[in-house]
């Protein structure tokens, strides 16, 4: 199984101020037929379901805010918020979809500060 | 609008058994894979199985392995999943989930516990 180490597991920003959350797989996540990282990010709010933020590691899903951005490749991740705003309080989740079980991160809790 | 509505949650004992069901609306069932994934009281995420696009190919975690079976009816626009032999470790929200690569769509949920 493929697992997924996120750090930091909590982080307490200033609105306004970037926050940056980090996600490692154990083995690259870079799929060589299309060269795309089967790498997502979720936000997760209590009592909701998780939604979808970023796919491929780098593409924002349709509706997300352009202050959310993804990078990074093959076993390396980043999840930046460029400007912090009180309604992006939440936990976040990185998760590989290159092979199964489609594993998780144990997710980033995003605190104001 | 992209709707999944799960059902068949509820209070079961340990060794007993439950069928989900979810309910897909605003988009063909049969063009995606689908996915069932939980998510314990306090904890993180946990993909439980899939099943592609005709109900050919399935795959489960191996915690479940054995005991769960995924299943999809197109033709009734719902996807299940059968629970048998359920544990206490299985207690969780049971989340109906599409996928087109990564999931993109998740439902509301559905709360499975298990105990005496």
């Amino acid at each position: 199984d493929i697992v997924m180490t996120q750090s930091p597991d909590s982080l307490a920003v200033s609105l306004g101020e970037r926050a940056t959350i980090n996600c490692k797989s154990s083995q690259s996540v870079l799929y060589s037929s299309n060269n795309k990282n089967n790498l997502a990010w979720y936000q997760q709010k209590p009592g909701q379901p998780p939604k979808l933020l970023i796919y491929w590691a780098s593409t924002r899903e349709s509706g997300v805010p352009d202050r959310f951005s993804g990078s990074g490749s093959g076993t390396d991740f980043t999840l930046t918020i460029s400007s912090l705003q009180a309604g992006d309080v939440a936990v976040y989740y990185c998760q590989q979809y290159y092979s199964t079980p489609y594993t998780f991160g144990q997710g980033t809790k995003l605190e104001i500060k | 609008e992209v709707q999944l509505v799960e059902s068949g949650g509820g209070l079961v004992q340990p060794g007993g058994s439950l069928r989900l069901s979810c309910a897909a609306s605003g988009f063909t069932l049969s063009s995606y894979w689908m996915h069932w994934v939980r998510q314990a009281p306090g904890k993180g995420p946990v993909w439980v199985s899939h099943i592609n696009t005709d109900g050919s190919i399935t795959n489960y975690a191996d915690s479940v392995k054995g005991r769960f079976t995924i299943s999809r009816d197109n033709a009734k626009n719902t996807l299940y999943l059968q629970m048998n032999s359920l544990r206490a470790e299985d207690t969780a929200v049971y989340y109906c989930a599409r996928s087109n690569g990564r999931i993109d769509y998740w439902g509301q949920g559905t709360l499975v516990t298990v105990s005496s």
